[in-house]
């Protein structure tokens, strides 16, 4: 079983729709999770961190997590092209650990 | 605020030669990390230093690489020798300090072993 794993995708959603991206962990002593968009060829950029149950919104972004269900979510309202990406999940337990991202496709 | 720098930006060598690449993080961040990005394998750490002290360098490959971190502001990753198979995207990210901090990354090094 992956350390981190994520909805394969690709996902596309027209724009304006809301983009739902999952990840599940497998070590319950995790305490710190995080959302990471990486457009083509640049670096991940960190856009949302969540370290308690429930969650976590920052503008158009939610965080969901669930310990309980060792469970993970990024949801985007009125989803806009310019947030096609790559979305990857990443926990913390030691260290970093990345979950294999979710290409997100936002339609015009 | 300057982000963390990585240098070069891209590198094309051949294989058996040695390849460095630098890193400076954010200032005020005690914590520096080595990713290698794949398309096969995703982004791995390769090794992560605190107060530029090495904590875990069991992410990396093999002998042939080592990094080294002399001071708060400056870390390298070497290469030596090179092979095909680590061409790559190589990342240093810094964060305040471990466990639950932030990791913010550089632009990246791309490494081309031909």
């Amino acid at each position: 079983q992956k350390e981190v794993e994520q909805n394969s995708g690709p996902l596309s959603v027209p724009e304006g729709a809301i983009a739902s991206l999952n990840c599940t962990y497998s070590d319950r002593g995790s305490q710190s999770f995080f959302w990471y968009r990486q457009y083509s060829g640049k670096s991940p950029e960190l856009i949302m961190s969540i370290y308690s149950n429930g969650d976590k919104e920052d503008g158009r972004f939610t965080a969901q997590l669930n310990k309980a269900s060792q469970y993970v979510s990024l949801l985007i309202r009125d989803s806009q092209p310019s947030d096609s990406a790559t979305y990857l999940c990443a926990v913390n337990l030691w260290d970093m650990r990345f979950g294999a991202g979710t290409r997100l496709t936002v339609k015009p | 605020d300057a982000g963390v720098i990585q240098s070069p930006r891209h590198e094309v060598t051949e294989m058996g030669q040695e390849v460095t690449l630098r890193c400076k993080p954010i200032s005020g961040h005690n914590s520096l990390f080595w990713y290698r990005q794949t398309m096969m394998r995703g982004l791995e750490l390769l090794i992560y230093f605190n107060n530029n002290v090495p904590i875990d360098d069991s992410g990396m490959p093999e002998d042939r690489f080592s990094a080294k971190m002399p001071n708060a502001s400056f870390s390298t990753l070497k290469i030596q020798p090179s092979e095909p198979r680590d061409s790559a995207v190589y990342f240093c990210a810094s964060s305040l300090g471990t466990g639950d901090h932030e990791q913010y990354f550089g632009p990246g090094t791309r490494l081309t072993v031909t």
